[in-house]
């Protein structure tokens, strides 16, 4: 097991082009999150996956975000139309459900600079 | 709504102890979460309190109040290595990835 695995690493992008990142959760957990997270703030939801069903969106998500787990497995996030607000570390987790308190295991992070 | 407090920053000495508070005001509550983040890295879990009291693991314990709203995260003969940020979150329902998160304090460590 190598742990949740995130692609890019750092994503440099002008304002206005598209964006996509990758996440591989640890390969027998069936929940995924997306958090954003800025320099000195701790992680904000942002959307979760259950299996291959997006559950949940969080109102900071606007239409220009769009996830998708399409086979429950990796999950992707792109960003259509980059502002500079969009500047942020992306972080994904995963977990297994068990009815609570399970602990989430997060990537390194995409971490977008949007010129 | 959801309201979490830490302190932004903390110094302490190697080889001392430090204690890193945390208060919460929230809808819903159902248990508190603390994690670890080296700059530049992925959160890791330290631990997980849902019942008032102390849970202590190796040199790190964690102790809750529910009543009174309130976490602290202990550190015990503290290395260079535990510098980084530390994050509290509160889970509000059973969906422990929806946290709340606090935005964590930065600890340095000093020789």
């Amino acid at each position: 097991d190598t742990g949740v695995s995130q692609n890019p690493r750092h994503k440099i992008t002008k304002r206005g082009q598209n964006v996509t990142f990758r996440c591989d959760p640890i390969s027998e957990h069936n929940r995924l999150y997306w958090y954003r997270q800025t320099l000195g703030q701790g992680p904000e939801f942002l959307t979760y996956f259950q299996n291959e069903a997006q559950l949940e969106k969080s109102r900071l998500l606007s239409d220009r975000f769009s996830a998708e787990r399409p086979k429950g497995s990796f999950s992707t996030l792109e960003i259509q139309r980059t502002e500079q607000g969009d500047s942020a570390m992306y972080l994904c987790a995963s977990t297994f459900l068990l009815g609570g308190g399970e602990k989430l295991f997060f990537g390194s992070g995409t971490q977008l600079s949007v010129l | 709504g959801q309201n979490i407090d830490q302190p932004t920053e903390m110094t302490a000495t190697e080889g001392a102890i430090v204690q890193i508070n945390c208060t919460y005001q929230t809808s819903g509550f159902n248990g508190l979460f603390w994690y670890q983040q080296h700059a530049g890295e992925a959160p890791t879990f330290l631990s997980y309190n849902v019942l008032d009291g102390l849970e202590e693991k190796g040199r790190f314990s964690s102790f809750l109040s529910r009543s009174k709203g309130y976490s602290y995260l202990l550190l015990k003969e503290l290395q260079m290595k535990d510098s980084a940020s530390y994050l509290c979150a509160v889970v509000h329902n059973t969906n422990a990835g929806k946290s709340t998160f606090g935005d964590g304090t930065t600890l340095t460590v000093k020789p």
